[in-house]
């Protein structure tokens, strides 16, 4: 079955460091979701990718899609305590639609 | 403002009770969804319905049962088959359901269920 792993699990930053999250498929990826949710509440989609080695940005949020290593990284640069919260990668794959399990992001101001 | 939209924020399930979950989006997507979120689990889906007056079973579908009569809807019922309902529950919705066009199949989400047992 398709897994998507994500590392770290969880992630603990002072404001205005930098951080990476990666994401990692077991299969071919088509495309590439990252959402950010908060605490209780729904996911909010952030970027999609879709084809190998494409970069897209987002106010301080980079993402970036590395078909051959069947990966993608979410990069912030700066932190700030809005970034707070579980960051989900969602990948597209044959037939199927599949989640990471998260990473939940800290930044202590 | 376009969206999706889940009722109630909150729910409670007496014991061999029935209890629905509404979801409803005004995005015009033909494809909506059910995910049942636990911690540390991520999501996993319940069920799908890619067209009005059709749905397929997800991975976790034993317990729920839905209804896609309208576009614009799509209620999940958690019945008194489901033993550990208790989890966050997320609605969402895209253009298309053919897990083919990757631009089209981006989901957006509603504000979630908390589901608990009394």
């Amino acid at each position: 079955s398709q897994e998507l792993e994500q590392s770290p699990q969880s992630l603990i930053v002072q404001e205005g460091k930098n951080l990476t999250i990666n994401c990692t498929s077991s299969k071919t990826l088509y495309g590439l979701y990252w959402y950010k949710q908060k605490y209780g509440e729904g996911l909010i989609f952030l970027m999609m990718l879709q084809k190998g080695g494409e970069e897209k940005s987002h106010e301080k949020i980079t993402a970036k899609l590395d078909e051959k290593k069947q990966q993608s990284s979410l990069h912030i640069t700066a932190s700030q305590p809005s970034h707070a919260g579980i960051y989900l990668c969602g990948a597209l794959s044959g037939n199927q639609f599949y989640f990471g399990t998260g990473t939940s992001l800290t930044v202590i101001p | 403002d376009g969206g999706i939209t889940q009722s109630p924020k909150y729910l409670f399930r007496k014991e061999g009770q029935n209890v629905t979950l509404s979801c409803e989006q005004n995005l015009n997507h033909d494809a909506m969804y059910w995910y049942r979120q636990d911690p540390g689990q991520g999501l996993r889906l319940i069920y799908y319905s890619q067209i009005v007056n059709d749905f397929q079973k997800g991975d976790i579908a034993e317990g729920y049962s839905v209804s896609r009569e309208k576009k614009e809807s799509f209620p999940l019922t958690v019945t008194s088959a489901q033993k550990n309902p208790t989890a966050f529950y997320l609605c969402a919705s895209s253009i298309e359901g053919d897990r083919v066009n990757v631009a089209k199949n981006i989901q957006y989400f509603g504000a979630g269920t908390r589901l608990s047992v009394l």
